[in-house]
């Protein structure tokens, strides 16, 4: 089992870029998470997806940021343009219907300039 | 909308103490009760997770937790830590009709040799 593989794993850039951050969730399951991770405000779910559809995009905190899952085995987290405070850690996470728990990948470092 | 307390923000013990960090949420309906550890630098790994039946339920290295419904509360624990429990735990809570985790702000042991 590869586990979850998100890429790349950190990732410096000058605000005013686009930053696309990629995600391969596990194999059979069916439900993909995105969330970031910083000092201030801890871990926050920003969309999941269940069968490539988005659920949930309560968190995404404005339009720069959108996700998109265009198959079963990909999924991409884009920022345009990135700004400073969208520096964190940004985590994906599979998992497989409720009962199951979701599985985490390890993650990618973003720093905005 | 459901949330998660984390009351202890950092704890720091010496080996062999005993171990019990709190989590209170606030939801009436069904959930799924999760506890997470991040050591340093790494992704989020599952330690443990209620899902019904028995409260008491165990996980991977030695710890524990206890979900008690009338106070809202999954507490973690362990009877001796060591030092290469030293790490970030996060309390989690999904919503069996989102999916989505909620967590808590998480806790930082750290343990003293």
């Amino acid at each position: 089992d590869a586990g979850v593989i998100q890429s790349p794993r950190h990732e410096v850039t000058e605000m005013g870029q686009e930053v696309t951050l990629r995600c391969k969730p596990i194999s059979g399951h069916n439900s993909l998470f995105w969330y970031r991770q910083t000092m201030m405000r801890g871990l926050e779910l920003l969309i999941y997806f269940n069968n490539n559809v988005p659920i949930d995009d309560s968190g995404m905190p404005e339009d720069r940021f959108s996700a998109k899952m265009p198959n079963a085995s990909f999924s991409t987290l884009k920022i345009q343009p990135s700004e400073p405070r969208d520096s964190a850690v940004y985590f994906c996470a599979s998992g497989f219907g409720v009962t199951q728990p979701q599985h985490f990948g390890d993650g990618t470092r973003l720093s905005i300039l | 909308a459901q949330s998660v307390s984390q009351h202890n923000h950092h704890v720091i013990l010496s080996e062999a103490a005993s171990l019990e960090l709190g989590c209170n949420y606030s939801y009436g309906g069904t959930v799924n009760l999760f506890w997470y550890v991040q050591y340093p630098g790494q992704h989020l790994q599952l330690l443990l997770k209620y899902f019904s039946g028995d409260p008491l339920v165990k996980g991977i290295k030695g710890f524990e937790a206890e979900f008690i419904k009338s106070k809202f509360s999954f507490n973690l624990r362990k009877p001796s830590v060591q030092w290469s429990d030293t790490a970030e735990y996060f309390c989690a809570v999904m919503d069996t009709g989102r999916r989505a985790l909620t967590f808590g702000s998480g806790t930082r042991l750290q343990v003293q040799p």
